[in-house]
């Protein structure tokens, strides 16, 4: 079975701090999705991953795949309350159905 | 492009009862998956269609059930409703063979079983 372990579980912080998002696995994907979710809300899809290494950036969002392939992270810069929300990372090996993590529920304080 | 639509957004049902939810799925999409959101808890998947036929399944029982339609939307049924059973319920659509399995979301159904 894959799973996916996120940290920290919870995360409160000011505005305009830094912080990172975790997301690992002792499993090897070849694909690996961000997503963010709002309360009463579906996911909304960040950014996908599928290279060992590869790093994308979207705006003050910045995202990395493992070498391997088996864990991922995301760095947020100077975060707004705007931020605030559920990030789930969600994992894939082929066209097999994502697995997801438990997220990492941000809190940004003005 | 029309995105992914749920119907009902929330609904309250009686343990024992049984519930269908529906779900349009992206334009160009030809699979859809669903998924059980619990709260506090990430989605886990229920099971996924790909043209009209189930192409896997999660750890859920036989009472979870479901259909895709020749335009790819689908149904989900649930069976003689436990109180466990409430939770938000997702759905989402891909094309695979695109960058990775990106699946894309609707706004979900929240289901409260009393």
């Amino acid at each position: 079975t894959q799973l996916l372990e996120q940290s920290p579980q919870f995360l409160s912080i000011q505005e305009g701090e830094n912080l990172t998002v975790y997301c690992n696995s002792s499993s090897v994907f070849s694909s690996l999705q961000w997503y963010r979710q709002e309360p009463g809300e579906g996911p909304v899809l960040l950014v996908t991953v599928v290279t060992g290494g590869e790093v994308k950036k979207l705006k003050r969002l910045t995202f990395q795949f493992g070498d391997a392939r088996k864990d991922s992270s995301l760095h947020i810069t100077a975060a707004q309350p705007g931020d605030t929300g559920l990030y789930l990372c969600a994992g894939a090996t082929g066209n097999t159905p994502l697995v997801f993590g438990k997220g990492t529920r941000l809190s940004v304080i003005a | 492009e029309t995105g992914v639509t749920q119907s009902p957004t929330h609904l309250i049902k009686t343990r024992g009862q049984q519930v269908t939810l529906r779900c349009s799925s992206q334009s160009g999409h030809n699979t859809v998956s669903w998924y059980q959101q619990a709260l506090g808890q990430g989605p886990q998947f229920i099971f996924q269609y790909y043209r009209e036929e189930e192409n896997g399944r999660g750890n859920f029982p036989p009472r979870f059930s479901g259909l895709q339609f020749p335009n790819y939307s689908s149904e989900l049924n649930v069976n003689a409703l436990e109180l466990d059973d409430s939770a938000l319920y997702l759905c989402a659509s891909s094309f695979p063979g695109g960058r990775g399995t990106e699946a894309f979301f609707g706004q979900g159904t929240r289901l409260t079983v009393v």
